[in-house]
């Protein structure tokens, strides 16, 4: 079965570069979430999107932007990379009309390291 | 306070050993409850929805107390391959059914 897809698997910046992570979640899913977890924490929710439109914001830096395109891939865009922007973060997807019940389904994750 | 608090642990057991997991949550307005296993390095994966009859699969049994506001998880006859970090994960009751996850427990199980 398909899965939730990240790119890049791992990603090696320097502080102040930019960075552009993406996600194509499960056919047929119209919600993505984003969250980052860092060494020893808790994932983080970062924003959610459905039907392409944002739907809610968590913790979040004003450094970084998301959306979801028309075919439902969502890009993550992290600028004025700080060391402390090093974790791994995942995307995540679902139906909303079922993720209730179902909970929903994670990427693999990219590894960002910012040295 | 943390929304979703989770022992941090380790829990280390041996084989076969019977171990138990709780999870609070603050908002009394949750309505949907998880339980998700994560290896290290890896994704989160979905282990168990919780329900409010409780439900079982297989090894695990998961329980929910509204009235003292946490989630459970037993495991019965552990194995090896039952080590890892498990993570009880909550929607507050919003919108965008985002799901608010705690700090894991880990478990080791031990030969």
């Amino acid at each position: 079965a398909a899965g939730v897809i990240q790119s890049p698997r791992h990603l090696i910046k320097e502080k102040r570069e930019t960075a552009t992570l993406k996600c194509y979640p499960i056919p047929r899913h119209d919600t993505v979430y984003w969250y980052q977890q860092g060494p020893g924490q808790d994932p983080q929710f970062l924003i959610s999107f459905y039907e392409k439109m944002q739907s809610d914001k968590g913790s979040i830096p004003d450094r970084f932007s998301a959306q979801q395109f028309s075919d439902y891939h969502s890009e993550l865009n992290m600028s004025s990379l700080e060391l402390g922007d090093s974790a791994l973060y995942f995307c995540a997807s679902t139906r909303a009309a079922v993720s209730s019940n179902y909970g929903y389904t994670f990427g693999s994750g990219t590894r960002l390291t910012v040295v | 306070r943390k929304e979703v608090e989770q022992d941090p642990g380790p829990f280390n057991v041996p084989e076969g050993a019977t171990v138990a997991f709780n999870c609070t949550y603050s908002n009394s307005a949750s309505q949907s409850f998880f339980w998700y296993r994560q290896d290290c390095r890896k994704e989160p994966k979905l282990l168990m929805s919780v329900y409010s009859s409780g439900n079982e699969d297989g090894r695990f049994t998961a329980q929910l107390n509204r009235a003292s506001q946490y989630i459970s998880l037993l495991i019965r006859d552990s194995k090896l391959s039952d080590s890892a970090t498990y993570l009880c994960a909550v929607n507050p009751k919003d919108s965008s059914y985002k799901l608010i996850f705690g700090s894991g427990t880990r478990l080791l199980v031990r030969p």
